[in-house]
């Protein structure tokens, strides 16, 4: 166990509509990371947030957005779903921008209809 | 190389044997190299992380080499055992002030009994 908590675990929906992923990073950490793993494609990083700030973006789509809120829980929203946004989503922290280890959550399996 | 690059795609070992992957990166603005194991159903695990050319680490009897000035490293895994087997992937952070992970596809290893 990561430390690293997400929630929904799965998450089955439709074409046209949004979703809301949830993250919640180990005690302590303050960067959060989201990854994407499609079927065909590894691990793809999309956005990165350090105390409540974005901090990097990478292949997000526009439809996508994300947050990070005071207590530093992180938000991953999707919307106008398309069915190649079926995919694992990853969310993982670090202690900071020094500390390098990556700890990854358990993963919300997306799948779009 | 201007992706994460791991070699080979998929392994098939005999219990026992000592086996080892290759990971190639770009060298340039290169900040740290990672190494996860990640097992079906899991979420990827951090194994090592490595950022001065000529490190060395070794965690039991898994253990990981750093060429930053050629953009390489090796994972050896001596004496593998029918738990080593999942996907091994190693991921490369850039220099800046952000530190977002570039993946490889992954080193898939069987190890059979």
């Amino acid at each position: 166990d990561s430390g690293v908590t997400q929630t929904p675990k799965h998450l089955i929906t439709a074409t046209g509509q949004r979703v809301t992923l949830r993250c919640s990073p180990r005690s302590g950490d303050l960067s959060v990371y989201w990854y994407q793993q499609s079927l065909d494609q590894g691990l793809q990083f999309l956005i990165q947030y350090y105390n409540g700030e974005e901090r990097a973006k990478g292949n997000i789509l526009e439809r996508f957005s994300a947050q990070q809120f005071p207590d530093l829980h992180s938000e991953l929203n999707l919307s106008s779903l398309e069915l190649g946004d079926s995919a694992l989503y990853f969310c993982a922290s670090s202690v900071g921008l020094a500390q390098e280890t990556q700890y990854f959550g358990p993963g919300t399996r997306l799948l779009v209809l | 190389i201007l992706n994460v690059e791991q070699s080979p795609q998929s392994l098939h070992v005999q219990e026992g044997d000592s086996t080892n992957f290759t990971c190639s990166f770009p060298s340039s603005n290169f900040y740290a190299l990672h190494w996860y194991r990640w097992e079906t159903a899991k979420s990827p695990e951090a194994l090592f992380v490595m950022t001065l050319n000529g490190d060395e680490k070794k965690k039991g009897r898994i253990s990981a080499t750093l060429n930053t000035k050629e953009g390489y490293s090796y994972l050896y895994i001596k004496g593998s055992q029918p738990e080593d087997s999942a996907t091994y992937l190693c991921a490369r952070s850039h220099s800046g002030s952000a530190r977002q992970l570039t993946f490889g596809s992954g080193t898939q290893l069987t190890v059979l009994p």
